[in-house]
């Protein structure tokens, strides 16, 4: 029972250009959204966030899209540059004391010259 | 300086055999995370200490046993390890429950028995 996924496992950008990450998720009761950029042998690092309350929250190039009707986020980075080749992993929340992070199985970014 | 630090960063190890992964954390944060990443790269939550007392603990097998000795460590103990077992491991920890930022990820124990 994946409660988020993310369908494309990768995904091939020029650079400059924009790379537009999709994350769909199934539990309602979810009402916080986060992008974490992991790199080769380090862990997961936060990237931006989102409550369900907006439908857009911005971050210099990367600027998160929520449509809860949809269950579905996506992440756009412009313009998308080398160094943001990773695994981005989209996570989601439900907001307490005991809440837990759930994980899409991640996408990875190249992004070419 | 690393805020949150893991130790070992490998570690390989014989079936049967008993290991143990550390974790600190020099941020102040309440909460401390475990999680496994399979060799389908999901990333799972394993278990959740708020100021030193266990919050999550999902469906693990009790061969696995965290320890929090105070809130900036939290350590985890494998008894009886299984080929199954081969993973990679992440220490995370919070202030609370993570709210706008999240969590703050260790590097990771890549643990492989054999």
């Amino acid at each position: 029972d994946q409660q988020v996924k993310q369908n494309s496992p990768s995904l091939s950008v020029q650079e400059g250009r924009i790379s537009i990450l999709n994350c769909d998720y199934t539990n309602s009761m979810f009402d916080y959204f986060l992008w974490y950029k992991k790199y080769p042998a380090e862990g997961p690092t936060f990237l931006i966030s989102i409550s369900s309350i907006k439908d857009k929250n911005e971050d210099g190039r990367f600027t998160v899209f929520l449509n809860k009707s949809a269950k579905h986020l996506s992440l756009h980075i412009v313009p998308s540059q080398p160094g943001d080749s990773a695994v981005y992993f989209c996570a989601a929340s439900v907001t307490g004391t005991a809440s837990k992070l759930t994980f899409g199985t991640g996408t990875r970014l190249q992004v070419t010259l | 300086d690393t805020a949150v630090s893991q130790t070992p960063k490998y570690l390989v190890t014989q079936m049967g055999n008993d290991k143990s992964i550390k974790c600190e954390q020099n941020l102040g944060h309440d909460t401390m995370y475990w999680y496994k990443q399979d060799s389908k790269k999901f990333l799972k939550i394993m278990f959740s200490y708020n100021n030193k007392e266990l919050i999550i603990n999902e469906t693990v097998p009790n061969r696995f046993s965290p320890k929090s000795p105070d809130k900036a460590h939290l350590n985890l103990h494998i008894n009886s390890l299984e080929l199954g077992d081969s993973a990679v491991y992440f220490c995370a920890s919070s202030q609370g429950g993570g709210g706008s930022y999240g969590y703050t990820f260790g590097s990771g124990t890549r643990l492989t028995v054999v």
